[in-house]
């Protein structure tokens, strides 16, 4: 088992509130993403960051935002949560190097009311 | 652009029966890592196996073997000896250097 967490698992929150999703992993990777995943739909991706201080958004436009300040924990924000930003959102983590696999979290599922 | 087409939603299998999963993908770029996910239900998505591109042979794990066919740009999945914990949705992936893209998935159901 991968040792990358997320919370909460599921979040039911109304239109306009301030949304913050934890990532935390204990690996010590310098790689973390953020994914978007729809039911039936692939997964996209909407933020990462290879290390400390560093971020970028991914193909996905996304009204959320992302902050690094530690290696371990990449957190995710939303400042004015809408119906459309409903999903489920995937964190992951990798070692540095092409063939190194993603460790996924456990994904929160979120409803905007 | 880069895309991964896995055109089976959904699939079933008979316990201990093989099922084979497609997947397609397109990229211009000539280096690049391939990737089968597994997402059990309410569970982490896990890796299953992965192949590099530059490699001929095709990667097995225990049960689990591909078919790499890199002029196609095919990348198929066959699950031998299939078991209930195999139930799952099954993304392919592939990796280009800058990040990973992914398919929509295919649902496996093993049946008793």
């Amino acid at each position: 088992e991968a040792d990358i967490y997320q919370t909460p698992r599921y979040l039911v929150i109304g239109t306009g509130k301030k949304i913050t999703l934890e990532c935390s992993q204990t690996m010590g990777h310098d790689k973390m993403y953020w994914y978007q995943q729809d039911p039936g739909m692939e997964l996209h991706l909407i933020h990462y960051s290879y290390g400390v201080n560093s971020t970028e958004k991914g193909d996905l436009s996304s009204e959320s935002t992302v902050s690094r300040i530690r290696t371990e924990h990449f957190p995710l924000t939303l400042e004015s949560a809408r119906p459309s930003h409903t999903s489920q959102y995937l964190c992951a983590s990798s070692e540095p190097g092409p063939n190194q696999p993603q460790h996924f979290g456990d994904g929160t599922r979120l409803s905007i009311l | 652009a880069q895309t991964v087409t896995q055109s089976q939603p959904e699939m079933s299998v008979q316990e201990a029966e093989t099922v084979t999963l497609s997947c397609t993908y397109d990229t211009s770029e000539n280096n690049y890592y391939l990737f089968w996910y597994k997402q059990p239900p309410s569970r982490q998505m896990i890796l299953v196996i992965r192949q590099e591109a530059y490699k001929q042979q095709n990667a097995t794990e225990n049960r689990f073997s591909v078919n790499f066919q890199k002029a196609a740009k095919s990348f198929s999945l066959k699950i031998s000896d299939s078991q209930l914990g195999d139930t799952a949705m099954y993304f392919c992936a592939f990796w280009t250097g800058n990040q990973f893209y992914f398919g929509t998935g295919t649902s496996l159901t093993v049946i008793p």
